[in-house]
């Protein structure tokens, strides 16, 4: 079975603390994987898409990376405007364009 | 900027009510999209449309229906609202150039 799978499911950071979320995959064919930023109360933002294993991707403080089996998200020397959920989520060959499965999702909370 | 705007940020219904939520992209997108996200579960796919009057059902398509009149416009139907129904709705737009998906603001609709 597909499956897509986030840990830690929360995770409590101090100001300048970097880290790393995982997103761990089981899919018969990956097309791309994504990383969203959630907002409370908000719709989920676009931050990457990842293609191959070992691609990687940077913004700002964060940075994706992927291998055959799972990607990271690493924050580094995060500020409490990093505080949001961060979803994953994957695109698989046998599926239509655009379909996403998603992962549950990563609260992180940093505080000052 | 894509906009991807949805009619209620927040609904009450009362069980056994059809309820209608909208959504409209301003960016001529073939693809759209419909999610439920509930605590725990992450994102799951109701519905999906890939062109105007076409249709597909998603993971979790029972209770739901949809509309695709125009290409602009994507509309979830809950033909007889239930109390399991009861949950965060979000509609999003797929960019088949840049592969990436937009996500409206969310309907927190609550069924008692």
């Amino acid at each position: 079975e597909d499956q897509v799978t986030q840990s830690p499911e929360a995770l409590r950071l101090q100001e300048g603390e970097s880290s790393s979320l995982n997103c761990s995959y089981t899919v018969s064919g990956l097309r791309g994987l994504f990383w969203y930023r959630q907002d409370p109360g908000k719709g989920p933002e676009f931050l990457f898409t990842l293609y191959s294993a070992g691609e990687e991707k940077e913004k700002e403080r964060l940075k994706a990376t992927l291998t055959k089996k799972e990607s990271f998200l690493h924050i580094t020397a995060p500020k409490p405007e990093d505080s949001a959920t961060y979803l994953c989520a994957v695109s698989m060959t046998t599926d239509s364009w655009g379909k996403l499965q998603f992962g549950a999702g990563t609260q992180v909370v940093v505080t000052p | 900027d894509v906009k991807v705007t949805q009619s209620s940020r927040y609904l009450v219904k009362r069980t056994g009510e059809k309820v209608f939520l909208e959504c409209v992209q301003d960016m001529d997108h073939e693809n759209m999209f419909w999610y439920r996200q509930d605590p725990g579960l992450g994102l799951r796919l109701i519905y999906f449309s890939y062109d105007v009057k076409m249709k597909e059902k998603g993971d979790i398509p029972e209770g739901y229906s949809v509309s695709r009149e125009k290409k602009e416009r994507f509309s979830l139907i809950l033909e007889s609202a239930s109390t399991n129904q009861t949950s965060m709705y979000l509609c999003a737009s797929f960019d088949r150039t840049s592969y990436e998906q937009y996500f409206g603001p969310g309907t927190r609709l609550t069924v008692t």
